[in-house]
């Protein structure tokens, strides 16, 4: 079945770094991509999308890539900042498909 | 106003009892959700309804019923509480069954079997 692959964490880093977190995943035909945030306390918030193989989905300095030859849709932003600090989770959605399949999440934490 | 609210927040419980969660959204959305998400974080879908019909039962065990009296509830009942059910329960809102839909998460419930 389909499955997700994020990079274990936590991540820790401080302002300013530059983020990456992995993300592979397993599917058949031409899946949706995600990357949802959770904040502390807070349920999860779509931080953006990509629908087809070399769409770039962005959203709040967060860039994604849909790589179909990879497999991969990794996040990454190039100046990180204390507010976003949170659990970041890839997901897809399969062709044909009725619901998200989530990886494990990784928790990044952003020191000043 | 909040889009997808769930009671209670938390729910501390013993073995054995029975409890709901509540879920509503007033988003106006068709289809509706369950997640539930183990102390690892991992985030696995365990029920939909679109317009009050499920479409998904993801191998839940026969103890866990949902219930949707209206497009904008969907109840989580738990018979026969085990520990290992202890997780935080996501309700999750959308307007349709396809990809294009956009999912809104409640802030979860934290239930704690002891």
């Amino acid at each position: 079945g389909d499955s997700v692959t994020q990079m274990e964490g936590p991540v820790t880093l401080s302002e300013e770094a530059f983020l990456t977190i992995n993300c592979t995943y397993t599917a058949t035909g031409y899946p949706s991509l995600f990357w949802y945030v959770q904040y502390p306390g807070e349920g999860l918030q779509l931080l953006l999308k990509a629908t087809k193989a070399d769409d770039k989905g962005s959203n709040k300095g967060f860039e994604a890539t849909y790589r179909k030859e990879t497999t991969s849709f990794h996040l990454e932003k190039g100046s990180v900042q204390v507010s976003d600090s949170a659990v970041y989770f890839c997901a897809l959605w399969g062709e044909g498909a009725q619901k998200l399949v989530f990886g494990q999440g990784t928790r990044l934490t952003i020191n000043p | 106003d909040t889009a997808v609210s769930q009671t209670p927040k938390y729910l501390v419980t013993q073995m054995g009892n029975d409890k709901s969660i509540k879920c509503e959204q007033n988003l106006g959305h068709d289809t509706m959700y369950w997640y539930k998400q183990d102390s690892k974080k991992f985030l696995k879908i365990m029920f939909s309804y679109n317009n009050k019909e499920l479409i998904i039962n993801e191998t839940v065990p026969n103890r866990f019923s949902p219930k949707s009296p209206d497009k904008a509830h969907l109840n989580l009942h738990i018979n026969s509480l085990e520990l290992g059910d202890s997780a935080v329960y996501f309700c999750a809102s959308s307007q349709g069954l396809v990809i294009v839909y956009e999912q809104y998460f409640g802030p979860g419930t934290r239930l704690t079997v002891t």
